[in-house]
């Protein structure tokens, strides 16, 4: 079976300190990546979503950043957090090729001071 | 634009009782998915149930089930034997058959009352 870890499941870092967030998938091969953010008592924003290694499109123009170094990896980077940066992050994933539903993993709620 | 509305932004029902939450979508696509997520405090994201557009009968999971009226473009959760674990927040979705990203409504928090 699937399963997607995030971690750290929560942090909190200084305005202007640089950010790390890690998301993993196993059991499955090529699968589309998602970073959302949410603030408290909302909706979901999509902020970068990658369809395979290398590739990433970005939703949201903002200071943050994703990658994808390996298949089933994706990080989600600032050089720089903003307060504004504060939130709940969530990475998903879908079966790669094909319109599917997303699962989520466990989240990180982000701090900045 | 494709959108997802969700007209009920909090509910309160009895344990036990049924509710139903609303939703309501905008497209042009005739082939499409519409899901229902939980997301209860822990604020880990499940999915609940899922529908295609092509399928005519709605699906069911369980207390879980949905009414899809797609003339109407609704997409309403009926949730029967309310329990406390049902608290969460609820979230309708809807994907395009051609597109990799889930369009969001803005969610209903259900608190189901002891």
């Amino acid at each position: 079976s699937q399963t997607i870890h995030q971690w750290p499941a929560t942090l909190v870092q200084p305005v202007g300190s640089p950010l790390s967030l890690e998301c993993t998938v196993e059991g499955t091969s090529n699968p589309n990546l998602y970073w959302y953010r949410q603030a408290a008592g909302r909706g979901l924003q999509l902020l970068f979503y990658s369809v395979g290694i290398g590739q990433i499109s970005s939703e949201v123009p903002q200071n943050l950043s994703a990658s994808r170094p390996q298949d089933r990896q994706f990080i989600l980077s600032s050089k720089k957090l903003l307060l504004s940066d504060s939130g709940f992050y969530l990475c998903a994933w879908s079966v790669g090729g094909r319109v599917a539903e997303q699962y989520f993993g466990p989240g990180t709620r982000l701090t900045v001071t | 634009a494709q959108t997802v509305t969700q007209s009920q932004p909090e509910m309160s029902v009895q344990e036990a009782e049924t509710v139903t939450l609303s939703c309501t979508y905008d497209t042009s696509e005739n082939n499409y998915y519409l899901f229902w997520y939980k997301q209860p405090p822990s604020r880990q994201m499940i999915l609940v149930i899922r529908q295609e557009a092509y399928k005519q009968q709605n699906a069911t999971e369980n207390r879980f089930s949905v009414n899809f009226q797609k003339a109407a473009k609704s997409f309403s959760l009926k949730i029967s034997d309310s329990q406390l674990g049902d608290t969460a927040m609820y979230f309708c979705a809807f994907i395009p058959n051609r597109d990799d990203k889930i369009i969001f409504g803005k969610g209903t928090r259900l608190h189901i009352l002891p």
